[in-house]
């Protein structure tokens, strides 16, 4: 079955403490991307990816890194988590040609930062 | 700077009646794509419809329908004989032909009444 998968589903951390949101595709995908969603904001993009070894910084890259070293993953790091990075957390992932709009959003994750 | 702006943050309609979703987007390209997704309680982000600006046709997908007026700016999504499955948070999105980033809106909530 052709997914985007992240773990873990929920997670509630203490400020300070590193973690890493894991995110894979198995669709073979190219174009992977990294959101946000706040009340009142919609999805915010963090962090995009046009292929391995190829980053780029979205709307709200503050606090966060990600690394793209193989086609299928794409993980997300909160270096030292802050209270106003709670949020819920969506991967996706698409081709990466001129007529390739559909994006396929993994299940999100629910981060609580206290 | 792209912009999208969906002024309804909730909305309401009755089983079987017809509803209107309104989305209004800023941006100086003339080639981009058009989305609406739907988040319903399990978060799952669904693609419901999209519109390639270059079309002049709206596209329809079975109850689900968009009112797309280039000129305008606007890109509405009507939800025909909606159904009590079809509450949930309904958001417009833009994204540059092309390009990688996928600018969002706020979302309304749509509940549908019995």
């Amino acid at each position: 079955e052709a997914q985007v998968t992240q773990n873990p589903r929920y997670l509630i951390t203490v400020t300070g403490k590193k973690l890493t949101v894991t995110c894979s595709q198995n669709m073979n995908h190219e174009y992977m991307s990294w959101y946000r969603q706040d009340p009142g904001l919609g999805l915010r993009q963090i962090y995009y990816s046009m292929n391995v070894e190829v980053t780029d910084k979205g709307d709200v890259p503050e606090g966060y890194k990600v690394s793209r070293k193989e086609k299928r993953n794409f993980p997300l790091i909160l270096e030292s988590p802050s209270p106003n990075q709670t949020s819920l957390y969506f991967c996706a992932s698409s081709l990466s040609g001129l007529n390739s709009y559909e994006q396929y959003f993994g299940p999100g994750t629910r981060l609580t930062v206290t | 700077a792209q912009t999208v702006t969906q002024s309804q943050p909730e909305m309401s309609v009755q089983e079987a009646e017809t509803v209107t979703l309104s989305c209004t987007y800023d941006t100086s390209e003339s080639d981009y794509y058009l989305f609406w997704y739907k988040q319903p309680p399990s978060r799952q982000m669904i693609l419901v419809i999209r519109q390639e600006a270059y079309k002049q046709q709206n596209a329809t997908e079975n109850r689900f329908s968009v009112n797309f007026q280039k000129a305008a700016k606007s890109f509405s999504l009507k939800i025909s004989d909606s159904q009590l499955g079809d509450a949930a948070m309904y958001f417009c999105a833009y994204r540059y032909l092309g390009g990688f980033k996928t600018i969002f809106g706020a979302g309304t909530r749509l509940f549908v009444k019995a």
